[in-house]
């Protein structure tokens, strides 16, 4: 069952790049969705929440289209300190995890 | 400075050989979960509990035990652990149901079981 999938990568960008991230989900019924970081080795930490209208935090957008059922995250200006892996995540109650995008920013 | 506290972080044992990961939260946060993650799977629910004395089974429960004597604590347990438990385990917590907006998941900085 792939209640969320995204695309694994690894996306390799130079620094300042625009990348963006793309996450599908099959439960029409999902309330909430977040994108989680996941530096390697470490535990994940949450990046955003994505409301429905779509928000923005400094260089990264987050956006959700129900209608097609996917959600998408927009980072600017890549930094190095931005390579990680991405989780997309969606709530029905319970959080269900994506496997992740990684992301590797080279100088 | 608030965070999640696993124990072990790193830990060999052999099939079979009880053993118990702890965990605890300086939050306050009602609502507690353990999580495992495994190569192409991701991130999986193993068990969680909404407060004190409230668990329930998450995605991926079999060959676990938790339980939630106190508010800060939630230990996981595996009675009789075998190789392919063998993962990386997250405990977490967030002070409201972990689905809700402002839900924030806080988790620990990982046990990594290896099971011969």
């Amino acid at each position: 069952r792939k209640e969320v999938e995204q695309d694994p990568g690894p996306f390799n960008v130079p620094e300042g790049a625009t990348v963006a991230f793309n996450c599908t989900y099959s439960n029409s019924a999902s309330q909430s969705f977040f994108w989680y970081r996941q530096d390697c080795r470490k535990e994940p930490k949450l990046l955003m929440s994505v409301y429905s209208s779509g928000n923005e935090d400094g260089r990264f957008t987050a956006q959700l289209n129900r209608a097609s059922q996917y959600i998408s995250l927009l980072i600017r200006d890549s930094k190095l300190s931005d390579s990680a892996t991405y989780l997309c995540v969606r709530s029905q109650g319970n959080l269900i995890f994506g496997k992740g995008t990684k992301l590797s920013v080279k100088p | 400075e608030a965070q999640v506290t696993q124990n072990p972080r790193y830990l060999i044992t052999v099939t079979g050989k009880k053993l118990t990961v702890t965990c605890s939260q300086n939050m306050n946060h009602e609502y507690m979960s353990w999580y495992r993650q495994d190569p192409g799977l991701g991130l999986r629910q193993i068990y969680y509990s909404m407060n004190v004395e409230v668990t329930d089974k998450g995605d991926v429960p079999e060959g676990y035990k938790v339980s939630r004597k106190e508010k800060r604590n939630f230990p996981l347990i595996l009675e009789s652990p075998s190789p392919n438990q063998t993962s990386l385990y997250f405990c977490a917590s967030s002070s409201v149901p972990s689905g809700s907006l402002g839900g924030e998941l806080f988790f620990g900085e990982g046990s990594r079981l290896t099971v011969l």
